[in-house]
């Protein structure tokens, strides 16, 4: 079974610093690798995916994600934090034969002036 | 398009009192999807359904039934709530399967006292 652990369940960052979230992933088949965002009250939205195409994938509000097979990870990051950025970052896991996206537990974004 | 709806957005409930948590999309999805999400837990998928017709469990699927009324509609029932099921309750739809996207619905908040 393929499952996702993310390192850190909070994170801070100060306004226009780096961002770095980091995600490693299990998997015996190649996986497909999901970064989802979710905004207080909200439901998730896609931030990017990975589907074995590119390994260096864009997404939305300048977030991108680099799929590396030979550390397992798939880390996301953004040059410059925005105050907007503030919420919850979940990474996930599918298969292309399967149905179930596991998530990891969710690293909580804090970011402040 | 309205995406993904839920009804209700809150609800209180007795332990042992049912309900039916409703789900619905408007992106002719073939799948539709139930988890639950729990503080530190990250979301944890209880039953989806690959197409019109089917369902099947997924990682906590005790204490629930579904019904996948038809291709929009794809129903949660709890029949004797417990405390444990106090939880944000998402639903979502996707083409089909893995590599998909997968949509979410905004979220009911349930508290079982």
């Amino acid at each position: 079974a393929q499952s996702v652990t993310q390192l850190g369940s909070h994170v801070s960052v100060s306004e226009g610093a780096l961002v770095l979230l980091r995600c490693n992933y299990s998997s015996s088949v190649p996986p497909y690798l999901f970064w989802y965002v979710q905004y207080p009250n909200q439901g998730l939205q896609l931030l990017l995916k990975y589907t074995s195409a590119a390994t260096l994938v864009k997404g939305i509000n300048g977030f991108e994600a680099e799929f590396k097979k030979s550390e397992t990870s798939f880390h996301l990051t953004k040059p410059s934090a925005h105050m907007s950025d503030a919420a919850e970052y979940f990474c996930a896991v599918s298969v292309h034969s399967g149905y179930a996206l596991n998530f990891g537990k969710g690293t909580s974004l804090l970011v402040t002036p | 398009n309205a995406g993904v709806t839920q009804t209700p957005k809150f609800q209180v409930l007795k332990t042992g009192q049912s309900m039916t948590l409703q789900c619905a999309q408007d992106m002719n999805h073939n799948s539709m999807y139930w988890y639950r999400q729990d503080p530190g837990m990250g979301l944890r998928l209880i039953y989806y359904s690959a197409s019109e017709g089917t369902t099947d469990k997924g990682e906590v699927p005790n204490g629930y039934n579904v019904s996948r009324l038809n291709k929009r509609e794809f129903s949660l029932r709890l029949e004797s709530a417990a405390p444990s099921q106090t939880s944000v309750y998402f639903c979502a739809s996707n083409e089909r399967g893995g590599q998909e996207t997968q949509y979410f619905g905004p979220g009911t908040r349930l508290l079982v006292l």
